[in-house]
């Protein structure tokens, strides 16, 4: 079964935690996203990768980071620095073509709570 | 500065109506513009593309009307039904650049 897994499904922390959302996908994909969806905002891109050991901040980087160690993973920890952390955080893959039309395939999203 | 502005937020049609989400966008070094489906709890997936060198693209009930001197595109879903009540996002992309702008989606519900 090919595609991108995030886990978990939902995810509980409280204030003052960091915590680290995990992404993996079997596609063969040099390109790796993360967006944070709120209700009525829209996909905000948070980081992205183009290839292994290289990423690049997107519109909403304060308060996050991220690695990539390894082709098929490309986990995101929410540092207790982000104000606002209760969201939908969707990862995305895509082949890496550097051009417009390189299609962005979603994963089922990781919902996160803060208590 | 929002780049894809979407209307309508939500749009409520009757089972075999057509749905009509529109979208405009600012950049016009913008040379792709997907539309992407996402049901609750579920990640977004692509449904139809267009590139502006076409003015129309259909797939099944599906079609992407574009104007680029006025800058807008619009997604019509013909005879809509039940199944396709969904949140719709507009996109845009430009040149070499991986990044995908969204518009802040429209609420789609078909009822039977």
């Amino acid at each position: 079964d090919g595609g991108i897994t995030q886990s978990p499904k939902y995810l509980f922390r409280k204030e003052g935690q960091n915590v680290t959302l995990s992404c993996e996908q079997n596609l063969n994909h040099d390109a790796m996203y993360w967006y944070r969806q709120d209700p009525g905002q829209g996909l905000r891109l948070i980081y992205y990768s183009q290839i292994v050991n290289d990423f690049q901040k997107g519109d909403i980087a304060e308060g996050y980071s991220v690695s990539r160690e390894k082709k098929e993973s490309f986990p995101l920890t929410v540092t207790s620095a982000q104000k606002n952390p209760t969201a939908f955080y969707l990862c995305a893959s895509s082949i890496g073509t550097a051009t417009s039309t390189d299609t962005q395939y979603f994963g089922p999203g990781t919902r996160l709570t803060v208590l | 500065q929002q780049q894809v502005k979407q209307s309508p937020q939500s749009l409520i049609v009757q089972k075999g109506g057509i749905s009509i989400i529109n979208c405009a966008y600012e950049n016009t070094a913008f040379d792709y513009f997907p539309w992407y489906q996402q049901f609750p709890g579920k990640g977004p997936a692509l449904l139809i593309a267009i590139r502006p060198d076409v003015s129309e693209k259909k797939e099944g009930r599906f079609t992407i009307s574009f104007n680029k001197s006025a800058k807008q595109f619009s997604l019509h879903i013909m005879d809509s039904q039940p199944g396709d009540s969904a949140t719709y996002f507009c996109a845009a992309s430009k040149g070499s650049n991986y990044k995908l702008t969204f518009g802040k989606g429209t609420l789609l519900t078909v009822n039977p």
